[in-house]
């Protein structure tokens, strides 16, 4: 199985100032096609999880530009490059390249210093 | 607007079982992947299993804390997608979440979520 680490777990962030997320994979999550199927998922607060980020760097439709994704092989990373009050809550990486099993991150909550 | 919509959870004793049903709308529903992923309280994500759309094979594939237990399957006729659950045990306690996407992604767009205790 693919396993996914991320760092930090917590992630105390002043209002205004930059965020950065790292996720880490057991093996390369680059599929013979060029792509690294990494999607990023945000879960505020009594929410279901949403789609940020997929194959690694696409933001997905309605996702503020302050989100962005980057990383290949082993690496990945997502920045919010302005925090605000509703980012809050808990962010996921997932990888969907050697399945089964979908493998997830532990999971980085965010919170405002 | 695309929607899933997870019903069928509740309080089951350990070794019952239980079926939850994910309606669908919005979306081509035959063209697309579904997954059903749980939370455990307070826990993430856990990846509980997929099935394929038709296009893709069809394709069904488990966990191994659930293969053998639990059985998913689709409708396209109706979309839905189901996930049949026995033997339940208490650490299947959890909010089951579908989810759909496309071949590659997997996992895109999810629903609210359906709760299963499993207590005695």
């Amino acid at each position: 199985d693919v396993v996914m680490t991320q760092s930090p777990l917590s992630l105390p962030v002043t209002l205004g100032q930059p965020a950065s997320i790292s996720c880490r994979s057991s093996q390369s999550v680059v599929w013979r096609d060029g792509n690294a199927y990494l999607n990023w998922f945000q879960q505020r607060p009594g929410q279901s999880p949403r789609r940020l980020i997929y194959k690694a760097s696409k933001r997905d439709s309605g996702v503020p530009d302050r989100f962005s994704g980057s990383g290949s092989g082993t690496d990945f990373t997502l920045k919010i490059s302005r925090v605000e009050a509703e980012d809050v809550g808990v962010y996921y990486c997932m990888q969907g390249t050697y399945w089964p099993p979908i493998t997830f991150g532990q999971g980085t909550r965010l919170e405002i210093k | 607007e695309v929607q899933l919509v997870e019903s069928g959870g509740g309080l089951v004793k350990p070794g019952q079982s239980l079926t939850l049903s994910c309606s669908a709308s919005g979306f081509t529903f035959e063209n697309y992947v579904m997954n059903w992923i749980r939370q455990a309280p307070g826990k993430g994500l856990e990846w509980v299993g997929i099935v394929l759309d038709k296009g893709s094979g069809g394709r069904i594939e488990y966990a191994a804390s659930v293969k053998g237990r639990f059985t998913i399957s689709r409708d396209d006729s109706k979309s839905i997608a189901y996930l049949q659950m026995t033997s339940l045990r208490t650490d299947d306690t959890a909010i089951y979440y579908c989810t759909g996407g496309d071949s590659s992604s997997k996992v895109g767009f999810w629903g609210q979520g359906t709760l299963v205790t499993v207590s005695s």
